[in-house]
């Protein structure tokens, strides 16, 4: 099993929608983060988590919030999905006791908005 | 504002080939330096990481990357492409201590038979 679960993998959605999507980890951090991949643009930060009373915004996280219920679990909302939020999606997590730790991703999870 | 850019969306080399992806990096202090490679339809996972020890770092799969200061460049290398080696690159540094890691834009790698 993977250590880090993204679901679902796959999704279309229409516009105005209410979108979540998941995250699970099992490698005990407490660090986890969103992105958004879009091509060409590389991966870019939505929201990240340093334990489950910390939550902080990234670059790009206007039309987006988020939710840690548990160290191991770290959902990603969009309250009313636009076509231009269609993109790849990636939780990670990393080691805060390694500053120099790398991320640990999950699959990704395809979003498309019609 | 710390960036990493990477030279080149798309590389072509011959099955056998040198395989060279280009990373610079902009920061009055040197970052800790990652290449990580997406698989299609996968996530990312790490190739190797510079962690300010040795300046030569290997990785799996045969690749290695040299970070040089004076450069301030981390570019990836492997003497000899595989098919298998087709992918997306990713360069990514984050500031020591901290929790930000800056990716650049991407490298598509193609490997000709």
């Amino acid at each position: 099993d993977a250590d880090v679960t993204q679901t679902p993998r796959n999704r279309i959605t229409k516009t105005g929608k209410r979108i979540m999507l998941e995250c699970s980890q099992t490698k005990g951090h407490d660090r986890m983060y969103w992105y958004r991949q879009d091509p060409g643009l590389g991966l870019r930060l939505i929201y990240y988590s340093f334990d489950v009373k910390d939550i902080n915004k990234g670059e790009i996280s206007d039309g987006y919030s988020v939710s840690r219920q548990a160290q191991a679990k770290f959902s990603l909302s969009l309250e009313s999905a636009i076509p231009n939020q269609t993109a790849l999606y990636f939780c990670a997590t990393s080691d805060p006791g390694r500053n120099t730790g790398e991320l640990f991703f999950g699959e990704g999870s395809r979003l498309t908005v019609l | 504002a710390q960036s990493v850019t990477q030279l080149g969306s798309h590389v072509s080399v011959s099955e056998g080939a040198l395989v060279l992806l280009r990373c610079n990096y902009s920061s009055s202090v040197p970052p800790y330096l990652f290449w990580y490679v997406q698989y299609p339809n996968q996530g990312l996972q790490l190739l190797l990481k510079y962690t300010s020890a040795a300046t030569l770092v290997k990785g799996i799969n045969g690749f290695e990357a040299e970070f040089k200061k004076s450069e301030t460049s981390f570019h990836l290398t492997k003497p000899s492409a595989h098919m298998s080696d087709a992918a997306e690159y990713f360069c990514a540094a984050t500031p020591s201590g901290t929790y930000k890691y800056i990716f650049g834009t991407g490298t598509r790698l193609k490997v000709l038979a």
